[in-house]
């Protein structure tokens, strides 16, 4: 089965700043991949699809790159609202198996 | 707008089944764009995708879990069901459904229910 590896699996950084997460798949998965944000005690919220379309709704600071194996999620100027966890997810068709990479904490310095 | 709610009890005693039963509402789940799919997470750690089910029926399962789970639908209730047998402690966890977008090709989860807490314990 294809695994994802996030990195790093926990970040500090501050208001305004750019933050990148990566996302590195065991095997090739195309467009694949999808990220997350989850806050304590809520449900995740799709931000991105297919590694770069932005979820309607979904703030522009958001965005998404990659294709292949690695790929990235970059907030460019960071909200209080932003601090969550971020988790990245494969859809892989053959198997048909949607695994989750290991989540990220953002955390306000 | 589209809604879920999972629903079912909140205890089970281990080696028995766990039942839970999501409910959509504002939309159809007999949608032919989407499957719809079980996610869990135990306490302070990520989520394990579970499994999906298209309201034809057909289903795709977790390796990991295959052998345990079975994922159901009623389109005349417009639900889908989640069973997993011989539960241990390690099935301890919030379970969310949520919408499956599938255009040709699986697609990302873009619709979840809030998550129901189901602790394993006699």
């Amino acid at each position: 089965a294809i695994q994802l590896t996030q990195s790093p699996s926990s970040l500090s950084a501050s208001v305004g700043d750019r933050v990148t997460i990566t996302c590195r798949a065991s095997q090739g998965i195309s467009s694949a991949l999808a990220w997350y944000q989850q806050k304590p005690g809520k449900a995740p919220k799709l931000l991105i699809y297919d590694a770069s379309s932005l979820e309607s709704g979904v703030p522009s600071r958001f965005s998404g790159s990659g294709s292949g194996t690695d790929f990235t999620l970059t907030i460019s100027s960071l909200q209080p609202e932003d601090f969550a966890t971020y988790y990245c997810q494969q859809f892989n068709s053959y198997p048909h198996v949607y695994s989750f990479g290991q989540g990220t904490k953002l955390e306000i310095k | 707008q589209l809604q879920l709610q999972e629903s079912g009890p909140g205890l089970v005693k281990p080696s028995e089944t766990l039942s839970l039963t999501c409910t959509v509402s504002g939309g159809s789940i007999s949608s032919s764009s989407y499957y719809w799919g079980w996610i869990r997470q135990p306490p302070g750690k990520g989520l394990e995708w579970i499994g999906s089910i298209y309201y034809s029926g057909s289903t795709y399962y977790n390796p990991s879990l295959k052998s345990r789970v079975t994922i159901s639908v009623d389109t005349s209730k417009n639900q889908f069901s989640l069973k997993l047998s011989s539960v241990t402690a390690a099935d301890t966890a919030v379970y969310y459904c949520a919408r499956q977008r599938w255009y040709q090709l699986p697609d990302a989860f873009d619709i979840w229910g809030q998550g129901t807490m189901v602790t394993v314990s006699s």
